[in-house]
């Protein structure tokens, strides 16, 4: 069965700070894998995905996600974190099928202190 | 571009009543179109996908029904709300061949 882990429910650190949000997966095949955000009351904001090609992905708003497959792990990273960088944060895998129907993670709190 | 919308915004419905929700896509033909509900502001539920017109699948059962009267408008429905159907509602959509979705602004709904 396909699914991810995001293992921490919050992640706190300091504005300015490099800030990493983990997530790993467990498909058959190879992986289609994104990250989304979400601010309150709003809607997902996709960021970035990997298919195929360079192992480092970038995104909006300064992400990036590296993804390692013999640690079956898709974590997301900024190196300087900005206080509206405080939002919650989705890690999901495609799955299979031909319905581009994604299963997410529980989400992790980014919580970037001033 | 391509834009999803949904109505209402939020809305307060007493147990039993009916529920009408709408989500239309605009710049896209033949979209895949999906519901989510959102519990406790954290993990995303896939209530419904639907790839075509007249073309539901359900992914849990539950109170609730889709429909998709057209190409780009996509519907949640119910007959009688529970108390538990109170939530945050997230419609999106998606293309063959670019696998990821694009999500609405989403409705806040709560059962009294």
């Amino acid at each position: 069965a396909q699914s991810v882990a995001q293992p921490e429910d919050q992640v706190n650190v300091a504005e300015g700070n490099p800030l990493t949000v983990k997530c790993t997966y467990s498909v058959s095949g190879n992986p289609y894998l994104f990250w989304y955000v979400q601010y309150p009351n709003r809607g997902l904001q996709f960021l970035l995905k990997y298919i195929t090609g360079d192992n480092l992905v970038k995104g909006s708003y300064g992400f990036e996600a590296e993804f390692n497959k013999s640690q079956t792990s898709f974590h997301l990273k900024k190196p300087s974190a900005l206080v509206s960088d405080s939002a919650l944060y989705f890690c999901a895998v495609r799955a299979r099928g031909a319905t581009n129907k994604l299963i997410f993670g529980t989400g992790t709190l980014l919580a970037v202190q001033p | 571009s391509q834009t999803i919308h949904q109505w209402p915004a939020t809305l307060v419905q007493p147990v039993g009543s009916p529920l009408s929700l709408e989500c239309t896509v605009e710049g896209t033909s033949n979209p895949n179109l999906y519901w989510y509900r959102q519990a406790a502001g954290r993990g995303l539920q896939l209530l419904f996908y639907s790839v075509g017109i007249g073309q539901i699948s359900s992914e849990v059962p539950q109170n609730l029904s889709a429909s998709r009267p057209q190409d780009r408008q996509f519907i949640l429905s119910s007959k009688k709300l529970l108390l538990s159907d109170s939530g945050f509602y997230l419609c999106a959509w998606s293309v063959w061949g670019t696998n990821e979705q694009f999500f609405g602004p989403g409705t806040r709904l709560t059962v009294l």
